[in-house]
């Protein structure tokens, strides 16, 4: 499975948008970019998926590059509640049986301010 | 729906003890996984399952033993506890087929060995 790169911490702005990136330059065709986060010391939360387009749901955006090598969460209007460490993995379709080696970073520690 | 429940929540063991640590899932979820978290770090997977009967290594399972002998459950066994080990454990499970929502995690074991 591919690694990736994220930096270690970021601050926001309680309000404004907060974007994360993340890098993936050894993601191989099939493999998908997934974003969790974990707050406290709670188990790791999933937060969004995707392979090649753009996508967006309740709780985020998530923009892929064209050449898939990196990738970006948005938290479109963060509150105090979004500060967590947030992780990106690349892992293979879950119906390929190596799909259980992905592995998680140190992820990037987020910290929205008021 | 209890999605993914790990027990013991707590445990303290002596150097040498044994201990078995349970994860057992209700969403009839084909993948399972065991992760340690040490302080301030990202999460390893130890070992993982892509179905009942059957286990495989992930990047550290050295000191480690697993067993899917049920869909629902996933053991993980420590067989002469060393301080070394002492972190937190999360348990996750997953869908294999393509609609895959992500992993969903338990709430973790913090486990202390002295």
């Amino acid at each position: 499975d591919a690694k990736t790169t994220q930096p270690p911490s970021m601050d926001c702005a309680e309000g404004r948008a907060a974007n994360l990136p993340c890098n993936h330059s050894t993601i191989s065709g099939n493999e998908y970019v997934y974003w969790y986060r974990q707050i406290h010391s709670q188990g790791p939360q999933y937060i969004i998926h995707g392979l090649k387009n753009n996508e967006t749901n309740e709780m985020a955006s998530l923009i892929i590059t064209e050449d898939r090598k990196s990738s970006t969460l948005i938290l479109p209007h963060a509150t105090l509640r979004d500060t967590a460490v947030y992780y990106c993995i690349v892992r293979l379709p879950p119906i390929n049986t190596n799909a259980g080696k992905s592995t998680f970073g140190d992820g990037t520690t987020l910290t929205v301010k008021p | 729906n209890a999605g993914v429940t790990q027990t013991p929540k707590f445990r303290v063991l002596k150097t040498g003890q044994s201990m078995t640590l349970l994860c057992a899932q209700d969403m009839n979820h084909e993948y399972m996984y065991w992760y340690r978290q040490d302080p301030g770090m990202g999460l390893r997977l130890i070992h993982y399952s892509v179905g009942e009967g059957t286990t495989a290594k992930g990047e550290v399972p050295d000191g480690y033993n697993v067993s899917r002998l049920k869909k629902q459950n996933f053991l993980l066994g420590l067989e002469s506890a060393a301080p070394s080990q002492t972190s937190v454990y999360f348990c996750a499970s997953s869908f294999s087929d393509g609609i895959n929502y992500g992993y969903t995690f338990g709430s973790g074991t913090r486990l202390t060995v002295v």
